[in-house]
């Protein structure tokens, strides 16, 4: 079964722009890992941030994890027309990785 | 080099036609598994092999064969195949996932291999 489900399904945004999309869960989890998928490729992973953080930073990325809330964002920041691509989260629990359905941005140049 | 390579990268066959699709992985992990995404992006898993052993099978009809001759490669038969079977089938790996928390959780992918029924 699912476990991650990302919200929206689409965003379009202008370059320069911060994009911020959500996940939520289901059931417990080891750690939250968000991936990106380019069209016709497969997916690349971008960050993971575990069940006992809140935030974590890597480059122009940004993810929360709300445990209570069983809910997790990806934030990017400046975005580029390089960043169009599909994200998804994942939930891992025990070794087993679920995904979601992933949000399509669109960043406009 | 290619981390993770699966073949064919598209697959063209007909309604009961046996296929199957090879991936390797040159990384050294223990753990494959095979994802299915459908038309509607959700990529859902199907099997995962530890050390050439299964520890995940999902509710998947058993026209679908993994097989592990060793840890480097999961290949995929499928049986008698069905115009609902297509899809776009990814293989990934990780490393250690008998050990949480070491820093080695995240998921390699190969590029997909787009199956189309007909």
């Amino acid at each position: 079964s699912q476990q991650g489900e990302e919200d929206p399904q689409a965003l379009s945004i202008q370059e320069g722009e911060n994009a911020t999309m959500n996940c939520s869960y289901k059931t417990s989890i080891n750690n939250l890992q968000w991936y990106r998928q380019n069209s016709g490729r497969g997916l690349v992973h971008l960050i993971l941030i575990r069940s006992n953080e809140r935030e974590k930073h890597s480059g122009r990325l940004r993810v929360t994890l709300d445990t209570s809330k069983k809910s997790s964002s990806l934030l990017i920041t400046a975005s580029r027309a390089a960043d169009t691509a599909s994200y998804f989260c994942a939930t891992d629990l025990d070794n087993d990785m679920r995904f979601g359905a992933g949000t399509r941005l669109t960043v406009k140049p | 080099d290619t981390a993770v390579s699966q073949t064919p990268k598209y697959l063209v066959t007909q309604m009961g036609n046996d296929k199957s699709i090879k991936c390797e992985q040159n990384l050294g992990h223990d753990t494959m598994y095979w994802y299915k995404q459908d038309s509607k992006k959700f990529l859902k898993i199907m099997f995962s092999y530890n050390n050439k052993e299964l520890i995940i099978n999902e509710t998947v009809p058993n026209r679908f064969s993994p097989k592990s001759p060793d840890k480097a490669h999961l290949n995929l038969h499928i049986n008698s195949l069905e115009l609902g079977d297509s899809a776009v089938y990814f293989c990934a790996s990780s490393a250690n996932r008998g050990r949480v928390d070491k820093g080695d959780e995240k998921l390699f992918f190969g590029s997909g291999t787009q199956l189309s029924v007909l």
